[in-house]
């Protein structure tokens, strides 16, 4: 049983569109991230979100941790094709516990 | 600065081996963490190292093992090779056991045949 599950498991759009990807759990977290993978590449950090209600600007990217630290949303503005990639959310049940992936959405933007 | 380092690439073995990957953090970090990723899924905890010790592990079968330097470099064992153990192995550092975020190595591309 995946403890994160993320939706859409794909999504195809044009450049300039708007997209939000979902990231839900039953489970309570003490912290949540999102990461970015390119092909052949790790994962790279692009937020952590701690505080339930917690929003989060990276230039055109929005984050949002849920009022109750058990679901958080990756919101992109104008997406461009150097969108393109894996993004996974990750989560640690306490600040002490190991961090668990969710399965990710791969994105893809169409120029 | 180097971020975290992982020997090595790419690495095809025979069922029944055994293989050794090795991981370098990045400077100043003290704690490794390994991940496997199989093909479209999401990295999947093995365990995590900290202070040359096992502190967490995930649900994997004791073939795999680990090991923490006192520099803090780590490897990873697997004894016994299965083919569904073909999967980018991924390796993270943090400076510390909390919920910092992780940088992540490029990983090792293992195929087993």
């Amino acid at each position: 049983t995946q403890l994160l599950e993320q939706s859409p498991q794909f999504l195809s759009i044009q450049e300039g569109e708007n997209l939000t990807v979902y990231c839900n759990s039953s489970s309570v977290f003490s912290s949540l991230q999102w990461y970015r993978q390119e092909p052949g590449e790790g994962p790279v950090l692009l937020v952590t979100v701690v505080t339930g209600g917690e929003v989060k600007k990276l230039k055109r990217l929005t984050f949002q941790f849920g009022d109750a630290r058990k679901d958080s949303s990756l919101h992109i503005t104008a997406a461009q094709p150097g969108d393109t990639g894996l993004y996974l959310c990750a989560g640690a049940r306490s600040s002490a516990s190991k961090i668990i992936f969710g399965s990710g959405t791969r994105l893809s933007i169409r120029p | 600065d180097a971020g975290v380092t992982q020997s090595p690439t790419h690495l095809i073995k025979t069922r029944g081996q055994q293989v050794t990957l090795r991981c370098s953090p990045k400077s100043g970090h003290d704690t490794v963490s390994w991940y496997q990723q199989a093909l479209g899924q999401g990295p999947q905890f093995i365990f995590q190292y900290y202070e040359e010790e096992e502190r967490q592990r995930g649900n994997f079968p004791d073939r795999f093992s680990g090991h923490q330097f006192p520099n803090y470099s780590s490897e990873l064992n697997v004894n016994a090779l299965l083919l569904g153990d073909s999967a980018l192995y991924l390796c993270a550092s943090t400076p510390g056991q909390g919920d910092y975020g992780y940088t992540f190595g490029s990983g090792t591309r293992l195929t087993v045949v």
